[in-house]
Parts: C-alpha cells; sequence; structure tokens
C-alpha cells in the first residue's frame, strides 16, 4: 500500500445531505486527487491539489469541493448529495505532477438514496 | 469520444494460455502510459510507466509495451491470481488542462481459470 487510507470506506446517505470523504497520506507526497469511478466509465478526476490550501477542478466537478489544510488530508465535500453521485470515490497521490504514477486508496462507495 | 480505449473488454483465458491486452489513445504528445490492475473493491494498483515507442517493461508473467498510439499488455502463461481488470491510463502534453491528469480507459477484466 502506497500510505493512503480513505474514510469511510462505506457510506450510504439520502439525497439533499451533506457528506464529506476524507483522504489521508503518509508519505507527504504533494499532489494528491480524487476521481470518481462508475460502470461503463473510466476513472474520472473530480478535483486534483497540488499544494496546502492550492487545489483545482478535474473534468466531473460540479456538485462537490475539496479543501486541504493540511498536506496529509484532502477532503472531498458533497454539499447536498444526489443520486447520480452514487459512486466510487478513490483517492490518489503523486510525488509531483508530471509523468509520474499516482498512487491510489481503497476507494470509498457511497450510496445516495 | 474516448481518449483512452482498451480492448477487450472482458477476455477469458486457461491458465498458461498467453494473451494480449490492448490500450490504443487517439490524442498526440504522449507524456507517459500507465498500466495498472484493479481486484474487486480495491483501488487500482500500479503496475508501469511508459514514455517513449518502443519502451518494455517487465514484471514476473507481465510485459507491457509501446508504439506510437497503443500499448500491450502481455501476459504470458497466466496464473489464476492473474485474474482481475487492468487499467490503461494516459497524461497527454498539457493544453492548459489539469497538471498530472491522467485519461483512463474502461479497462479489460480478465478472467483465468484453472
Amino acid at each position: 500500500d502506497a500510505g493512503i487510507t480513505q474514510s469511510p470506506r462505506h457510506k450510504v446517505t439520502e439525497t439533499g445531505t451533506p457528506v464529506t470523504l476524507r483522504c489521508h497520506q503518509t508519505e507527504n507526497h504533494r499532489y494528491m486527487y480524487w476521481y470518481r469511478q462508475d460502470p461503463g466509465h473510466g476513472l474520472r478526476l473530480i478535483h486534483y491539489s497540488y499544494g496546502v490550501k492550492d487545489t483545482d477542478k478535474g473534468e466531473v466537478s460540479d456538485g462537490y469541493s475539496v479543501s486541504r489544510s493540511k498536506t496529509e488530508d484532502f477532503l472531498l465535500t458533497l454539499e447536498s448529495a444526489t443520486s447520480s453521485q452514487t459512486s466510487v470515490y478513490f483517492c490518489a497521490i503523486s510525488v509531483s505532477g508530471g509523468a509520474n504514477e499516482q498512487f491510489f486508496g481503497p476507494g470509498t462507495r457511497l450510496t445516495v438514496l | 469520444e474516448d481518449q483512452v480505449t482498451q480492448s477487450p473488454e472482458a477476455l477469458r483465458l486457461q491458465e498458461g494460455e498467453s494473451s494480449s491486452l490492448n490500450c490504443s489513445y487517439t490524442v498526440s504528445g504522449l507524456r507517459g502510459l500507465f498500466w495498472y490492475r484493479q481486484d474487486p473493491g480495491k483501488g487500482p494498483e500500479f503496475l508501469f510507466t511508459l514514455y517513449s515507442a518502443g519502451e518494455e517493461k517487465e514484471k514476473e508473467r507481465l510485459k507491457a509495451t509501446l508504439t506510437k498510439k497503443e500499448s500491450f499488455l502481455h501476459i504470458t502463461a497466466p496464473k489464476p491470481e492473474d485474474s482481475a481488470t487492468y487499467l490503461c491510463a494516459v497524461r497527454f502534453t498539457d493544453r492548459g488542462s489539469t497538471l498530472g491528469r491522467l485519461y483512463f480507459g474502461r479497462g479489460t477484466q480478465l478472467t483465468v481459470w484453472p
């Protein structure tokens, strides 16, 4: 494992409720990413961070926000969860934003009823 | 339109039956091609990075190769424990896009039966 944990690992919530997913790394890597994985799609980038308080949007960022107040933690928030956000969410880290490989966490399975 | 296409979607092999998985991409300016293995209920596990045409990487029964427009993951004499979904991801030259962003294919689900 690349020293990445995600919490919670499973969550069931109702439409309209706020949800926060946490990614924690012990590698002190600068770059952190949030992806979602859905059947029929490849992994899709939601948001990423290139340093404390430095974040940017990915290709499917609508309905999501992120925060990074410490190097080791990257939070993903669904302000008002919708059924279309039912998915498996993965956090990833990389040493740099260049062509280096990304290492993934174990994932969080989120179900929005 | 998908920028990274993997084929086949699913592949069933008998133990010991060698085969190849394909990953093709449509955009120019490759800055890295990555292979991952994903087991059910787990996150993708990094396997290989390839940077230029002609490059090859090996790990146990797996060998990844790269040409100008595609990559192959060759599996030699597979075992049941090689059963997993294999993902390909590509990073292209940025045109104002996310630094470090990977474009993933949908994966090939490999099943190796005894």
